[in-house]
């Protein structure tokens, strides 16, 4: 079945970077643009930006640009999310969202990372 | 940038008809998908482009737009359709959620 598995919980110091990872099955990794989205404690979604599978091409939302760099590993299946210069507000499940064929639509979420900053 | 407000919950009767609006500036020309979000659970998407629902997605599930505001109705409420719901938009190259209603089902 059509499945994301991310990687696990981390605890980060802040001024540190997290990677997280996401790993597709099931589908054509090369095939639809993976999305990140995070929710911290109690709030609601808040996206983060996309990369092309195929190409490597990224897009970042304003508020991450020059702290977020996402990649991908076609050999894998793999994509990922590296976070710098976390603090405390960067405390959240990240999530990792396939979109759905022809529309901007996630229909594939990953189970979440929980990201933890604190000194 | 572009906003979407939705209420902060909605509570219905036990298989009453709920409907959650999202309000946007010209929102009828978007596309809108809805998702449910339980606790600890990742969000699930039970509507996209306005009014189609995903495999596995009950036929009590609908959604609709126009103007303003987009709607999702839930009829014959049940209890495990509590959740928060969001709606969603992609606008001059980004992804726009609302902030999220919770719904209660009484």
């Amino acid at each position: 079945q059509v499945q994301l598995v991310q990687s696990g919980a981390e605890v980060k110091k802040p001024g540190a970077s997290v990677k997280v990872s996401c790993k597709a099955s099931g589908y054509t990794f090369t095939g639809f643009f993976m999305h990140w989205v995070r929710q911290a404690p109690g709030q609601g979604l808040e996206w983060m930006g996309w990369v092309n599978p195929n190409s490597g091409d990224t897009d970042y939302g304003q508020k991450f640009r020059g702290r977020v760099t996402m990649t991908r590993d076609t050999s894998i299946n793999t994509a990922y999310m590296e976070l710098t210069s976390l603090r405390s507000e960067d405390t959240a499940v990240y999530y990792c969202a396939k979109v759905i064929a022809g529309s901007v639509a996630f229909d594939i979420w990953g189970q979440g990372t929980m990201v933890t900053v604190s000194a | 940038s572009y906003e979407l407000t939705q209420p902060l919950s909605v509570s219905v009767a036990l298989g009453q008809t709920a409907r959650i609006t999202c309000g946007g500036n010209n929102i009828g020309s978007k596309s809108v998908h809805w998702y449910q979000q339980k606790p600890g659970q990742a969000p699930v998407l039970v509507i996209y482009r306005d009014i189609y629902r995903p495999s596995g997605i009950p036929e009590r599930f609908s959604g609709s737009a126009s103007g303003n505001t987009a709607t999702l109705t839930i009829s014959t409420a049940q209890a495990g359709d509590e959740a928060v719901f969001y709606c969603q938009v992609w606008d001059s190259s980004t992804v726009v959620f609302g902030g999220g209603t919770k719904l209660t089902v009484l």
